[in-house]
């Protein structure tokens, strides 16, 4: 089975700061592992995945995210965040083969507030 | 191209009632996936349909169940509803059947407050 920690339930940076939101996961199997955003009231929108490769992987609005295989992390960054990134954020993780099929694992979410 | 879309928007019942939740898939998307968020945490796994069959199972009891229609449209129900079904439901579809790679696209959900 798997498992997501966000360590941080709330992170408050001031705009153009940079921001690390945490996740580590625990696996017996290999894994992808995913960043979704949540806006108030919507559904969730995708930020980045790992698959595998380059551990560094880059996503939309400028997130990027480390995997670190012998941490069991995944950490997002943001070099300069924007008033319009207030959200919550989502990491998530799948059994990396086809036979487990989309048996998604959310963390518990860290709410980013970007103050002006 | 239309998303993921998900009815009612917002739904109060009373405890031991039956609800059925429908979503509409994003065009050409044959997996749909359902979750349960509960408020303050991170969206919980309900079930998998492809092909109209269930693919995967989260760790919910039988009084949730689904359905998959030709169309990949989906519903969920849930029977004698608890106060702590109350949750936000989301349903998510993605093309090219269940890989664990593939992106899931998600709708805006649907608010269950159970009484």
């Amino acid at each position: 089975a798997q498992s997501v920690t966000q360590l941080d339930s709330q992170v408050p940076v001031f705009e153009e700061a940079p921001v690390e939101l945490r996740c580590n996961y625990s696996s017996s199997v290999s894994v992808y592992l995913f960043w979704y955003v949540q806006y108030p009231n919507q559904g969730l929108q995708l930020l980045l995945k790992y698959l595998s490769g380059s551990t560094l992987v880059k996503g939309i609005n400028g997130f990027e995210a480390e995997f670190n295989k012998s941490q069991t992390s995944f950490h997002l960054r943001k070099p300069s965040v924007h008033i319009s990134d207030t959200a919550e954020y989502f990491c998530a993780v799948t059994p990396g083969r086809d036979n487990y099929g989309q048996n998604f694992v959310f963390g518990p979410g860290t709410r980013l507030s970007v103050l002006p | 191209e239309t998303g993921v879309t998900q009815s009612p928007t917002h739904l109060i019942k009373t405890r031991g009632q039956q609800v059925t939740l429908r979503c509409s898939s994003q065009s050409g998307h044959n997996t749909v996936s359902w979750y349960q968020q509960a408020l303050g945490q991170g969206p919980q796994f309900i079930f998998q349909y492809y092909r109209e069959e269930e693919n995967g199972r989260g760790n919910f009891p039988p009084r949730f169940s689904g359905l998959q229609f030709p169309n990949y449209s989906s519903e969920l129900n849930v029977n004698a509803l608890e106060l702590d079904d109350s949750a936000l439901y989301l349903c998510a579809s993605s093309p090219g059947g269940p890989r664990p790679q593939n992106e899931q696209f998600f709708g805006p959900g649907t608010r269950l407050t159970v009484l």
